[in-house]
């Protein structure tokens, strides 16, 4: 399987939380991101958590991760249409003599009235 | 106010015709990398530079090259585009490599090979 997974659409209504997952399987990771790309734009970091933390909050965003599991997924409280986009989950990997980041597929969220 | 810059957005070549896709950062930053996104893929590293030091992904086709100038500038050659490297280009960069420093994104340049 790939290095990073993560569903590939998720739906919901307007002012309901949304829960974005993903796996991992390289448990060595330091670093996991969440990153958010708007149509036609570039992508932008949302927050990131380090592998010794277990969650991490910063206003609507909580990042929660299950090393044991590999899982990391990011909430989103009270979901807003402008939150619509693809969101990428990342991890740092090592590589050559370089860290570098490793990317999923990421997860559309469409967000209807 | 934009931090990272890339020229043109969108780009139109020809089957084999050399093409050139451009970034600038008026960040300072030291390190400088190159992605590509194909549609509903992850965004995939083809290099990086650390200062004028050059890292090349080891899967990344001899099509791709790269230059940097100085500081702010940073160059993706695509010697002979073929179909399959219509995508987006995507350009990033950071301060430093450690795990904490964050990467700024461009917009990307969407290349369309006909």
């Amino acid at each position: 399987g790939e290095d990073v997974e993560q569903s590939l659409f998720l739906s919901v209504r307007e002012g309901d939380s949304s829960v974005i997952n993903c796996t991992y399987t390289d448990s060595s990771s330091t670093y996991l991101y969440w990153y958010k790309q708007e149509p036609g734009a570039g992508l932008q970091l949302l927050t990131y958590i380090f592998s010794n933390m277990d969650m991490k909050q910063d206003q609507r965003l909580t990042v929660l991760l299950n090393k044991k599991d590999k899982h990391l997924s990011l909430r989103i409280a009270d979901t807003q249409t402008g939150d619509s986009a693809i969101y990428f989950c990342a991890r740092r990997g090592f590589s050559g003599g370089y860290n570098k980041l490793i990317f999923g597929a990421g997860t559309r969220l469409a967000v209807h009235p | 106010d934009a931090m990272v810059i890339q020229n043109p957005r969108y780009q139109v070549t020809q089957f084999g015709k050399p093409v050139t896709l451009s970034c600038s950062q008026t960040l300072n930053h030291n390190v400088m990398y190159w992605y590509q996104q194909k549609s509903s893929q992850a965004p995939k590293l083809l290099f990086h530079y650390y200062d004028k030091d050059f890292n090349n992904e080891a899967d990344t086709p001899d099509n791709f090259q790269s230059r940097r100038p100085n500081t702010s500038f940073c160059f993706l050659d695509i010697r002979s585009p073929g179909l399959g490297d219509a995508a987006m280009y995507l350009c990033a960069t950071s301060r430093e490599w450690s795990g904490q420093e964050t990467q700024y994104f461009g917009p990307g340049t969407r290349l369309l090979v006909l």
